[in-house]
């Protein structure tokens, strides 16, 4: 069985840092992985989606990395600002069109 | 361009009540999905449909029912409402280029 694993839960970091938010995945026959952000009390935005034949995709600060054979994807967010808080999560397929979700790692930016 | 709506946003139903959550989206997309989160146990998918006129059961079916008579909206139904069915219920819909989820707001759902 799939489990996606986020680690940490919780990262607090000051603006203006670099960051890596982690997602490992134990069954690596994925063909995609799709990270996401999810504002208090809203709904969850698609960030990037990585297909299993990319290495990594970028969009603006953030980039995302994927390693099949050793079962994990990177987000790294560059220049953190205070507008970057919020939680991430991390999503793998199951099945034909369902996603296994991790639970997660709130980021705080300090001002 | 509305992506996915979800109507109500809130809702506070009393143990043994019914109520329907409405999902609507504009991207012609066939498949479709509820999901329901919690704390500590992050999203868990209760339904979903691969297109008009189907359902099929998720992970934690149980309590809800579903339709989807017309391809834009997908349709989740308490019939009896219990305490354990209190939390924030999301529908998505897919891409079906690359697999890519759409998230509605979310639905904020209280049993007492």
């Amino acid at each position: 069985k799939q489990e996606v694993t986020q680690i940490p839960a919780a990262l607090s970091v000051p603006e203006g840092e670099n960051l890596v938010l982690n997602c490992s995945f134990t069954d690596s026959a994925i063909y995609n992985l799709q990270w996401f952000r999810q504002d208090p009390g809203k709904g969850l935005t698609s960030l990037l989606l990585i297909q299993s034949s990319q290495r990594e995709q970028t969009s603006g600060r953030l980039n995302a990395s994927l390693d099949k054979s050793s079962g994990r994807s990177t987000l790294y967010i560059a220049a953190s600002q205070p507008g970057d808080s919020a939680t991430y999560l991390c999503a793998v397929p199951r099945g034909a069109n369902n996603l296994f979700f991790g639970t997660g790692t709130r980021l705080t930016v300090i001002p | 361009n509305a992506g996915v709506t979800q109507t109500p946003k809130f809702r506070v139903l009393k143990t043994g009540q019914s109520m329907t959550l409405l999902c609507a989206q504009d991207m012609n997309h066939e498949y479709m999905y509820w999901y329901r989160q919690d704390p500590g146990m992050g999203l868990r998918l209760i339904h979903y449909s691969v297109g008009e006129g189907t359902t099929a059961k998720g992970e934690v079916p149980d309590g809800y029912n579903v339709s989807r008579l017309k391809k834009q909206n997908f349709l989740l139904g308490l019939e009896s409402a219990a305490p354990s069915q209190t939390s924030v219920y999301f529908c998505a819909s897919v891409s079906p280029s690359y697999n890519e989820q759409f998230f509605g707001p979310g639905t904020r759902l209280t049993v007492l």
